[in-house]
């Protein structure tokens, strides 16, 4: 069965520092690897998609690395700012089927 | 459309009662989800068609939930006779078919949150 870990459960930084979140799953055959964000109250606003041939994506300040032998992805945000405090949260697809989804990781960045 | 839409946004419910849930995907996406998220806790699946049909309906919590899709596009989830512990956001997604050129993200809509009074 599929499992998905997000390593921390929560993080605070000041502004303007690069930050890590970690992402593990326990099982390699994924079809590709997600990362949401998830403001409070709100739905899942897609970040990035990696497939799973893929090694890592970027958008503006935000880089995805996948190691899909290792079961390992993480979100790099660089210069953080307020805007970014919010639930990231990481999800693999195993095949045809279901997301399975990570308990996310609550950043909060402090002005 | 643009992207996943749901209806309502926001229900209240008296316990109960029957509540229907929609979810529009967005068009030509064929696999949709619905997935439920209580109060601070991670997302859970709820069931997952492609096309008209559900492969796998393993994740509802009881027979009090069904779901259906019609014309591969629209979703309805019914739950019937509501408890509070119902109570949560409901999500939808929808991706294309694994397998295509193109991009099988998966797109969420903003949830529907259902209070059970």
């Amino acid at each position: 069965k599929q499992e998905v870990t997000q390593i921390p459960a929560a993080l605070s930084v000041p502004e303007g520092e690069n930050l890590v979140l970690n992402c593990s799953f326990t099982d390699s055959a994924i079809y590709n690897l997600q990362w949401f964000r998830q403001d409070p109250g709100k739905g899942l606003t897609s970040l990035l998609l990696i497939q799973s041939s893929q090694r890592e994506q970027t958008s503006g300040r935000l880089n995805a690395s996948l190691d899909k032998s290792s079961g390992r992805s993480t979100l790099y945000i660089a210069a953080s700012q307020p805007g970014d405090s919010a639930t990231y949260l990481c999800a693999v697809t195993p095949g045809a089927q279901k997301l399975v989804f990570g308990q996310g990781t609550r950043l909060t960045i402090n002005p | 459309g643009a992207g996943v839409s749901q209806s309502p946004s926001n229900k209240v419910t008296e316990k109960g009662k029957d509540v229907e849930l929609r979810c529009d995907p967005i068009s030509g996406h064929t696999a949709l989800y619905w997935y439920r998220q209580s109060l601070g806790q991670g997302l859970e699946f709820l069931i997952y068609f492609q096309g008209n049909s559900a492969p796998d309906k393993s994740g509802l919590p009881s027979d009090r939930f069904s779901a259906e899709r019609t014309g591969g596009s629209v979703s309805t989830l019914t739950i019937q006779r509501t408890q509070q512990e119902d109570s949560a956001v409901y999500l939808c997604a929808s991706s294309l078919q694994p397998g295509q050129a193109s991009n099988y993200g998966y797109t969420f809509g903003s949830g529907t949150r259902l209070t059970v009074v």
